[in-house]
């Protein structure tokens, strides 16, 4: 049972465009919901998140979007760069010390 | 952000043989750290949650006694992987919440069992 699902699961997207990756969960207990960013051989990076009282988030070029009654939040990358090219995994935890319910992810490549 | 420290990045072991990974939170305290498994091209596999001062949390299906947490320290969780066999070779991840519950997660440990 995929809690959160992910999608696309592949991306190319031209340089100086906009990537937009989408998630939707089910668990209304969820209240955190971060984005990370790996890249090959790497640890996954804490990109940028979101908490439910909020609709949207911006830091720098990556901005959330959540719809908290559509439960489903999404991640904007604008003036997508090659250095972007990575996987992005959107994620959702329930209040207090529980893991992270991760998505299955999105391998994006941003192309000159 | 919070630095989560992983060591070593990567480790070669003869089947058979057991290897240690070590976790620490360089900057922050944390009661819990959670230990995952990564094949190529997919998500984290969430293996089992590290608890300071008791037991680890396992996930269903992910063995105990072959893969061993120890929670030993506010700073310090480490995975031993015991009788390694070439199918435990992975990429092996941990994290650690930080304050507000920002989760951080290591650079990750690569285990090949030759």
């Amino acid at each position: 049972q995929q809690q959160v699902k992910q999608s696309p699961q592949s991306l190319i997207v031209q340089k100086g465009g906009i990537s937009i990756i989408n998630c939707a969960y089910e668990n209304t207990a969820f209240d955190y919901f971060p984005w990370y960013q790996q890249f090959p051989g790497k640890g996954p990076a804490l990109l940028i998140a979101i908490r439910p009282d909020v609709s949207e988030k911006k830091e720098g070029r990556f901005t959330i979007s959540f719809n908290k009654s559509a439960k489903q939040f999404s991640l904007h990358i604008m003036d997508s760069q090659p250095g972007d090219s990575a996987t992005y995994f959107c994620a959702a935890q329930p209040s207090g010390n529980t893991p992270l319910v991760f998505g299955k992810g999105t391998r994006l490549s941003v192309i000159a | 952000g919070a630095v989560v420290s992983q060591h070593p990045s990567w480790v070669i072991c003869k089947s058979g043989t057991s290897v240690k990974i070590e976790c620490r939170s360089l900057d922050f305290q944390a009661t819990t750290m959670f230990w995952y498994r990564q094949f190529p091209k997919q998500s984290l596999m969430l293996m089992a949650t590290s608890n300071e001062g008791s037991k680890a949390t396992y996930e269903q299906g992910v063995e105990k006694d072959k893969f061993l947490i120890n929670h030993a320290s506010l700073t310090l969780s480490t995975l031993t992987v015991t009788s390694a066999h070439p199918e435990d070779s992975s990429f092996y991840i941990c994290s650690a919440p930080s304050t507000g519950n920002t989760i951080y997660f290591g650079e990750g440990s690569w285990l090949t069992v030759v």
